[in-house]
């Protein structure tokens, strides 16, 4: 069973702070991984992609990826309160069914102002 | 622009009936999917199609049937729906070879209630 887990929050951080999310999976020969946001209510938004070991910048967001520790997390810098949502790892694994994402059960972000 | 969209966006039913959920995108995607969210549980995949002809059950596919009707419509049918299917459906699709293989893009959801 492929696992992804997530600490489920709530996480609050003042407003201006970094938001720091952490992932980790179970599939050592996953490849591939991914943060949603998703506000309540509506659907998953696909904000961040990382492939390879390191940090991956994108404005605020910066993923970030050690594939020896099975560890995934997402930086949130300059926190706003428009930030505040759940936050999903979804990570591909390896083998049969590759093509597929298990996610995680997310984490509840809270961004004070 | 390109989109996911799903009809309908709410549901009311009652144990025993026959329903379909019904996804169409405009995004030129191969592959789409079909996901149940429930609080606690999080994303749990029912079914996948990679194209017309391809469908696969995923996690948890008991109870659930799907149909592929072309590239861009894939629907989601409750045979005898039950109360414990109760959750918000998403359909979801992502393109096939490229840098951006397995990025999936969401539709806007369908709220389900079964009474």
């Amino acid at each position: 069973q492929k696992e992804v887990e997530q600490n489920s929050g709530p996480l609050s951080v003042p407003e201006g702070a970094i938001a720091s999310l952490n992932c980790t999976y179970s599939d050592r020969g996953s490849q591939s991984f991914f943060w949603y946001r998703q506000y309540s209510g509506k659907s998953p938004e696909l904000i961040m992609s990382i492939y390879s070991n390191g940090d991956k910048e994108d404005g605020r967001f910066t993923a970030q990826l050690n594939k020896a520790s099975q560890y995934v997390s997402l930086l949130i810098r300059d926190s706003q309160p428009s930030d505040s949502a759940t936050y999903l790892c979804a990570v591909r694994g390896s083998g049969a069914g590759s093509y597929q994402l298990t996610f995680g059960k997310g984490t509840k972000l809270s961004v004070i102002p | 622009d390109a989109d996911v969209t799903q009809t309908p966006r709410n549901r009311i039913t009652k144990t025993g009936k026959r329903i379909m959920l019904e996804c169409s995108q405009t995004k030129g995607h191969d592959r789409m999917y079909w996901y149940r969210q429930d609080p606690g549980l999080g994303l749990r995949l029912i079914y996948y199609s990679f194209d017309v002809k391809d469908i696969n059950k995923g996690e948890i596919s008991d109870g659930y049937s799907v149909s592929r009707q072309a590239q861009a419509k894939f629907s989601l049918s409750l045979e005898s729906a039950i109360p414990n299917q109760t959750a918000l459906y998403f359909c979801a699709t992502s393109d096939f070879g490229g840098a951006s293989e397995n990025e999936q893009f969401f539709g806007p959801g369908t709220r389900l209630t079964v009474l």
